[in-house]
């Protein structure tokens, strides 16, 4: 399977724990996006990665949240001290270089937060 | 203002009917778009680019009206299996090419 690949799928955790979720995009795709969305609602922007540089973050993202993507391939999204307002699907996408390329998603990550 | 507007629906449609979703973007300096479907508890997968002239993929049609600044989706003979979230997406052409969802619109075909 060559498509976007995100752990895991699903994660319950305790408030304030910390977790980390990861992405693997597309191999020869440079660019990588974290997204998050709620129920009834559209993705919301995150971050975005170009290789290994972080480029843009929401302000949407807390000082609890952090995001690498070391070596320009997989990327890793942390979450520290969670809130029960974390919880969300968390989508990873990834995508060509060149602005008509659209964005491919993995399946997400669904973090609960009790 | 959000920087994509959709109308959230839902639409309930029959069977075979014709549908059309509008979709607003605030940034005129948006230079890609695309409509992506998204099934229940499922990731948005996309459905096609919209090109500036107008373009077509078997019942699904895509306008760009760049002076309104917006975009259509037409679905001709609906499905059962088109009922679906729908999302509309606007991606800027700078050097960090900033890509917006719409919350999306709720499409419902009814036997």
């Amino acid at each position: 399977d060559t498509g976007v690949s995100q752990n895991p799928r699903h994660k319950i955790t305790k408030r304030g724990q910390n977790v980390t979720f990861r992405c693997d995009p597309i191999s020869e795709h440079n660019r990588l996006y974290w997204y998050r969305q709620t129920l009834g609602q559209g993705p919301e922007f995150l971050t975005y990665f170009q290789n290994e540089a972080q480029l843009e973050k929401s302000r949407l993202l807390s000082d609890r949240f952090s995001a690498e993507r070391p070596k320009g391939s997989f990327s890793t999204l942390e979450i520290q001290r969670t809130e029960q307002g974390d919880s969300a699907m968390y989508l990873c996408a990834s995508s060509l270089p060149g602005y008509n390329s659209p964005l491919h998603f993995g399946n997400g990550t669904r973090l609960t937060v009790t | 203002r959000k920087e994509v507007e959709q109308d959230p629906g839902p639409f309930n449609v029959p069977e075979g009917a014709t549908v059309a979703f509008n979709c607003t973007y605030s940034n005129s300096a948006s230079q890609s778009f695309f409509w992506y479907r998204q099934d229940c508890r499922k990731e948005p997968k996309l459905l096609m680019s919209v090109y500036s002239s107008g373009n077509e993929d078997g019942r699904f049609t895509a306008q760009l009206n760049r002076a309104s600044q917006y975009i259509s989706l037409l679905i001709r003979d609906s499905k059962l299996s088109d009922s679906a979230t729908y999302l509309c997406v606007a991606g800027d052409s700078g050097g960090y090419q900033k890509v917006t969802f719409g919350t999306g619109t709720k499409l419902q075909v009814i036997p």
